[in-house]
């Protein structure tokens, strides 16, 4: 059974850094791209960015490209969204989801709350 | 540019059917997309990919009562027999340029 459970969210203030993390349980880690994907509060979703399954790939949306990095450790099963020079609308539910076989988000956490405030 | 457009909210009863509409923008009208539903304070759930001719493949333990169809641009979401669990937004979705992922602005359900 796949599993996905983020962690490190919080409330950090605007302009400080955050490192988030999705542990992943219950297939082959490394056989799969990961997304990361976010929600303000009371919108709808917006995809943040996605890693290959080796980690050699890494795409951005435009809103946080140059300041945030996913990454992966597939030793540990575990992928990361470092956030840097964080905003204000950066605040947002942050989920992982794993790729599903037709390459969509296939499977998804429950996420994590991180809001950017003074 | 590629956009997803869906209409913000859709009601029906309870064990009735609805048919929700996701437009892709001009000159994508061949483009597959994912449906995926969020039950209220909850992650979302993968429920199916659909293909430009009305095929569609489910996610894992996605009910009959979920269907998929095409026309054209128009990507639907066809739920029967509704239930108030149903009740959730559903975002279609879909790959852009440079492997970028695009997300439609979700349409809100609510089952009467």
């Amino acid at each position: 059974q796949v599993q996905l459970v983020e962690s490190g969210g919080g409330v950090v203030q605007p302009g400080r850094s955050l490192r988030l993390s999705c542990a992943a349980s219950g297939f082959t880690f490394s056989s799969f791209g990961m997304h990361w994907v976010r929600q303000a509060p009371g919108k709808g979703l917006e995809w943040v960015a996605l890693i290959g399954y080796d980690g050699s790939n890494q795409y951005y949306a435009d809103s946080v490209k140059g300041r945030f990095t996913i990454s992966r450790d597939n030793s540990r099963n575990t992928l990361y969204l470092q956030m840097n020079s964080l905003r204000a609308e950066d605040t947002a539910v942050y989920y992982c989801a794993r790729e599903n076989y037709s390459g969509y988000p296939g499977y998804w956490g429950q996420g994590t709350l991180v809001t950017v405030s003074s | 540019q590629l956009v997803l457009t869906q209409s913000p909210s859709a009601s029906a009863s309870l064990g009735a059917s609805v048919k929700l509409t996701c437009t892709l923008s001009s000159g994508h009208s061949s483009y597959a997309i994912a449906w995926h539903q969020q039950q209220p304070e909850k992650g979302p759930r993968y429920l199916m990919k659909l293909n430009s001719d009305g095929s569609h493949i489910k996610g894992d333990g996605i009910p009959d009562r979920f269907s998929g169809s095409s026309s054209g641009a128009e990507r639907y979401l066809s739920i029967s027999s509704l239930q108030s669990e149903d009740e959730a937004d559903y975002y279609c979705q879909t790959w852009g340029t440079d492997i970028h992922v695009v997300f439609g602005g979700g349409t809100k359900l609510t089952v009467l």
